[in-house]
């Protein structure tokens, strides 16, 4: 079966510092990799995607993640945290037909 | 335009009652997706339909739970009777099988509470 696994429950940066969110996967078959992000008491947002193409794959607020099938990996990366940016971020893979696996989350928690 | 809608966005209820939540897709989208938030099992998939008909219902908890797409722009989650171990956050996703595929949209999510 498909799944994640997200190594960090927490990482704590401080403001303006690089900060990479790591993420790996397990799969027989092609597969299809998200970020999302949840601030406290919302909902999740699409960070990016990886459906096919290029590996490197750019999405909204300055993340982006690099697909490496040698390394099972999916790691999210920002060169430059802004305090909004504290908030929770889930690595997920699809399996079977359209059935989205979630890892445990990381924490982000950017601080001053 | 307007994201996947669902309501109420908090329900605070006692044991043994019914609990609806509902929820409204993206219009277009043709997917839909129930999950539910706890910290113990963090992000579980509930149910799914496509094209209005359940899929894959193997994540829901227990015959108190049942789930219901009578159109292609609303679903309900209905929770009969309540336990307070049914807390949580449900949301909702949608998608669309053409377009962007596989990629699901979250509601802002139904934090219930079960006293």
């Amino acid at each position: 079966a498909q799944s994640v696994t997200q190594l960090d429950s927490q990482v704590p940066v401080f403001e303006e510092a690089p900060v990479e969110l790591r993420c790996n996967y397990s799969s027989s078959v092609s597969v299809y990799l998200f970020w999302y992000v949840q601030y406290p008491n919302q909902g999740l947002q699409l960070l990016l995607k990886y459906l096919s193409g290029s590996t490197l794959v750019k999405g909204i607020n300055g993340f982006e993640a690099e697909f490496n099938k040698s390394q099972t990996s999916f790691h999210l990366r920002k060169p430059s945290v802004h305090i909004s940016d504290t908030a929770e971020y889930f690595c997920a893979v699809i399996t079977g037909f359209q059935k989205l696996v979630f890892g445990t989350g990381t924490r982000l928690l950017v601080s001053p | 335009d307007a994201g996947v809608i669902q309501s109420p966005r908090h329900e605070v209820t006692e044991m043994g009652q019914e609990v609806t939540l509902r929820c409204k897709p993206i219009s277009g989208h043709n997917s839909l997706f129930w999950y539910r938030q706890t910290m113990m099992r963090g992000l579980e998939l509930l149910i799914y339909f496509n094209n209005n008909v359940p899929i894959d219902d193997s994540g829901m908890p227990e015959d108190r739970f049942s789930a219901k797409m009578p159109n292609a722009s609303f679903s309900t989650l209905k929770i009969q009777p309540s336990e307070p171990r049914d807390s949580a956050v449900y949301f909702c996703a949608s998608s669309s099988s053409i377009g962007e595929l596989r990629t699901q949209y979250f509601g802002p999510g139904t934090r219930l509470l079960v006293l």
